[in-house]
């Protein structure tokens, strides 16, 4: 199984401000998937293929990485982008998560 | 629009199995991979298993495997998840998904709890 673990585990930031949050996987990947998950709602697809950003997402944010780390970058840091992200890779059975990083709003 | 619509679940005794469906509407269900994850209770994401487009396909978590059976009928576009031999730990939200790759739509899960 490829574990992924994710860093910062919990993170604020102010609005404006840019984030980073990165995943490293035990052994390589092909790529990475980000998904963002709000406060009771189902997690939403946010970039695949490491850094192609899913439909309606705001350019703010990006995807970046290869082999075993993985970075997803909020470039200015919004109300709305408080949740919880998750990476998740589609290399190898099981289709591991990351932990999740929660990032607040300062 | 995508829609996918979860039920079945509630709260069961350990030891007893379950089945839980999802319908799904406003694309072509019989052309896509579909797939199931969960999250126990202030917990990550857990992927379960998938299934292709005419069932000669299915993968499973290893961890899982032993209780899973995961199931669709095109006709119906609806996506079956059946468990058995439950226990506390398989309490969780349960999550259809479409997976492309990678889990493109969600349903808005489904709660198990596993309890006597």
């Amino acid at each position: 199984e490829i574990v992924l673990t994710q860093s910062p585990t919990t993170t604020a930031a102010s609005p404006g401000e840019q984030v980073t949050i990165t995943c490293l996987a035990r052994s390589s990947v092909y790529n990475m998937n980000w998904y963002q998950q709000k406060s009771g709602a189902s997690p939403k697809l946010l970039i695949y293929s490491t850094s192609s950003l899913a439909s309606g997402v705001p350019d703010r944010f990006s995807g970046s990485g290869s082999g075993t780390s993985y970075t997803l970058t909020i470039n200015t840091m919004e109300a709305e982008d408080a949740a919880t992200y998750y990476c998740q890779q589609w290399s190898s059975n099981p289709y591991t998560f990351g932990a999740g990083t929660k990032l607040e709003l300062k | 629009e995508v829609k996918l619509v979860e039920s079945g679940g509630g709260l069961v005794q350990p030891g007893t199995s379950l089945k839980l469906s999802c319908a799904a509407s406003g694309f072509s269900f019989n052309h896509y991979w579909m797939g199931w994850v969960r999250q126990a209770p202030g917990k990550g994401l857990q992927w379960i298993g998938e299934i292709n487009q005419d069932s000669s396909t299915i993968n499973y978590s290893p961890s899982l495997k032993d209780k899973l059976t995961i199931s669709r009928d095109n006709a119906q576009n609806t996506l079956y998840l059946q468990m058995s031999k439950l226990i506390s730990e398989d309490t969780a939200i349960y999550y259809c998904t479409r997976a492309v790759p990678p889990f493109d739509y969600w349903g808005q899960g489904v709660m198990v709890t596993v309890s006597s």
